[in-house]
């Protein structure tokens, strides 16, 4: 299995700018998260996604922030408009059952970067 | 709210030595935790996962152990080797999957 793939990997960009990222989970996994890990909060998660539909998105910083799945193999993250501070890495992760009970596969992250 | 504590924030040892990572939590209503390895730039590689029922779980030269009443794991590492060198991850999974992460171990092992 090729893993959690995320694209880019990199990411610079200009303050007002508008940032996908995007994350493919693992084949068969049918919940995904969206970490992001600063040097001074560490890593925290944004969204949790089940069977495509949102459950928690109470870690979204901002309504800058919005996260969707379109189907089970494809998600983005975007923000808009962008701003320094939302300089961080940010990883996708998928696991296998809704349940809390299976372990969680990260992605490489994708590290931004907004000028 | 489930906080999680990593203690020490930083450590270094010779080649050879076996060591210990600590790792706290405040509610003990957990269903399983998790410890991750994190190389620099890089993701995070899952090394073990201990269900709450579980005492401990042992990969190679990895043993963690988890004392939910206590709020406590450790992840023991054994005869240490330079390739190990990262930053440990503890995370607590207190319901609907989601991970409370600590802040890390950066284990430095010199040759």
């Amino acid at each position: 299995d090729a893993g959690v793939i995320q694209s880019p990997r990199h990411e610079v960009t200009e303050m007002g700018q508008e940032v996908t990222l995007r994350c493919k989970p693992i084949s068969g996994h049918n919940s995904l998260f969206w970490y992001r890990q600063t040097m001074m909060r560490g890593l925290e998660l944004l969204i949790y996604f089940n069977n495509n539909v949102p459950i928690d998105d109470s870690g979204m910083p901002e309504d800058r922030f919005s996260a969707k799945m379109p189907n089970a193999s494809f998600s983005t993250l975007k923000i808009q408009p962008s701003e320094p501070r939302d300089s961080a890495v940010y990883f996708c992760a998928s696991t296998q059952g809704q349940g809390s009970y299976n372990e969680q596969f990260f992605g490489p992250g994708t590290r931004l970067t907004v000028l | 709210k489930q906080e999680v504590t990593q203690i020490p924030a930083a450590l270094s040892v010779p080649e050879g030595e076996n060591l210990v990572l600590n790792c706290s939590f405040t509610d003990s209503a957990i269903y399983n935790l998790q410890w991750f390895r994190q190389d620099p730039g890089k993701g995070l590689t899952s090394l073990l996962l201990i269900q709450s029922s579980q005492r401990e779980q042992t990969s190679g030269r990895l043993n963690a152990s988890l004392d939910k009443s206590s709020g406590r794991s450790t992840l023991y590492i054994a005869a240490s080797q330079p390739g190990d060198s990262a930053t440990y991850l503890c995370a607590v999974n207190s319901g609907y999957s989601t991970l409370t992460f600590g802040k890390g171990t950066m284990l430095l092992v010199s040759p």
